[in-house]
């Protein structure tokens, strides 16, 4: 399987603190992306990263990215409740032009 | 900032009929995209279309489905005749597409809701 694979499939945390998400694939790339999707609404992008690259941030968003791993993390700093989402990381295959979605992790800031 | 559409956000039909989903990519993008989403699963692919014709598609993606750009603007995904299991939420994406390697982001709609009953 190609498949992106997240862990957790679930975190809940308090508001304030750090949530991360991991992320594993099977094949080499050419980038991979993350994605928020609150229940049964659209997926709204938040960053991507490249295969040359090893980190990125956007705001309270950190990625990172080790392709020896074949392996991506994704930090929200200072949670909000409305981060309250189910969170995607989804891969761009060499040779593909198509994503492939993992599972997803569903986190849950508690107030 | 631009955004790829979709309409109908629900779309309700009866087990044999046809429907079509109707998307419309943000507008200097090439790449376009169909993907779905059964309830509490994840996201699939279903066809990448490019220059008019079909350029990638799915095991999900068999004869029921087609898809076209009628116009310069809309991107639509047919189901000739819908069974309970097409029931999910349909995403149309578009991409810009840089220098034949895919470096972009991949732009999702809202996405229609397809109710087979």
């Amino acid at each position: 399987s190609q498949q992106g694979e997240e862990d957790p499939q679930a975190l809940s945390i308090q508001e304030g603190e750090n949530a991360t998400m991991n992320c594993s694939y099977k094949t080499s790339i050419n980038n991979l992306q993350w994605y928020r999707q609150n229940s049964g609404r659209g997926l709204v992008h938040l960053i991507l990263i490249r295969s040359n690259e090893r980190e990125k941030h956007s705001g309270r968003l950190r990625v990172t990215l080790d392709t020896s791993k074949k392996s991506s993390s994704l930090l929200i700093t200072a949670s909000r409740a409305a981060d309250t989402a189910s969170y995607f990381c989804a891969t761009d295959f060499q040779g593909a032009q198509k994503l492939v979605f993992g599972q997803g992790t569903r986190l849950t800031i508690n107030p | 900032e631009p955004e790829v559409t979709q309409t109908p956000s629900h779309q309700v039909t009866q087990m044999g009929q046809e429907v079509i989903l109707r998307c419309v990519p943000i507008s200097n993008h090439l790449y376009f995209y169909w993907y779905r989403q059964i309830l509490g699963q994840k996201v699939e692919f279903l066809v990448s279309f490019y220059n008019n014709e079909i350029s990638e598609k799915s095991e999900i993606f068999d004869d029921q489905f087609s898809v076209e750009r009628p116009d310069g603007s809309n991107f639509t995904l047919k189901i000739r005749s819908t069974k309970l299991e097409d029931s999910a939420m349909y995403f149309c994406a578009s991409q810009r597409w840089t220098s034949g390697i895919s470096t972009d982001t991949q732009y999702f709609g809202p996405g229609t809701r397809l109710t087979v009953l």
